[in-house]
């Protein structure tokens, strides 16, 4: 199985900051990379496919980059409905496998 | 406007069966692999299996093999899951999604497994 790697867990930023999680998957994975955005008790959203494409509708402070194993959300400039739980996910292999999260919290 | 919503949850004892459906509406569902994920109390998301657009070929975590069956009935543009031998571990909030890459969710349904 590709285990699927986030960092930070958890992290405390401002609104305007400029906030980058990584994943690592433990084997390649090319671009088979989604982030998504998940709010306490709603279901999640995708945000980034392909590793670095914008879903439709999403705003354009979040970006993604990576490909092969290390891969990259960035959020330019944090805003008050940013505060979620962000999630990777690849779909390169079988099983499909998420990583573990990353809590962002208001500073 | 893509629309897939979850029902069928409920309390169900250990041992016991359950099947949840996924009613889709506003794409052309006959076109796409479906999945479901499930997300237990304060956890994170978890893949649980997929069916491709015509049904010949599915996939599923290994905690459910042998135990969760998912299928399809592109008629009726909906998804199903039949959840047997439910464990306490089974308890979560499913979700179905469109494809592979999950890029559409329903609301969620949620499944206690308790006595």
């Amino acid at each position: 199985d590709i285990q699927m790697t986030q960092s930070p867990s958890a992290m405390s930023a401002s609104v305007g900051d400029r906030v980058t999680i990584t994943c690592r998957a433990s084997q390649g994975i090319s671009n088979y990379l989604a982030w998504f955005q998940q709010r306490p008790g709603k279901a999640p959203k995708r945000l980034i496919y392909a590793a670095s494409s914008l879903q439709s509708g999403v705003p354009s402070r979040f970006s993604g980059s990576g490909s092969g194993t290390e891969f990259t959300l960035t959020i330019s400039s944090l805003q008050p409905e940013d505060f979620a739980t962000y999630y990777c996910l690849q779909h390169n292999s079988y099983p499909i496998t998420f990583g573990q999260g990353t809590r962002l919290e208001i500073k | 406007e893509v629309q897939l919503v979850d029902s069928g949850g409920g309390l169900v004892q250990p041992g016991g069966s359950l099947r949840l459906s996924c009613a889709a509406s506003g794409f052309t569902f006959s076109n796409f692999w479906m999945s479901w994920v499930r997300q237990a109390p304060g956890k994170g998301l978890e893949w649980v299996a997929n069916i491709k657009h015509d049904g010949s070929e599915t996939y599923s975590v290994d905690s459910v093999k042998g135990r969760f069956t998912i299928s399809r009935d592109n008629a009726k543009t909906s998804l199903y899951l039949q959840m047997n031998s439910l464990r306490a571990e089974d308890t979560a909030v499913y979700y179905c999604a469109r494809g592979r890459d999950l890029n559409s969710w329903g609301q969620g349904t949620l499944v206690t497994v308790s006595s």
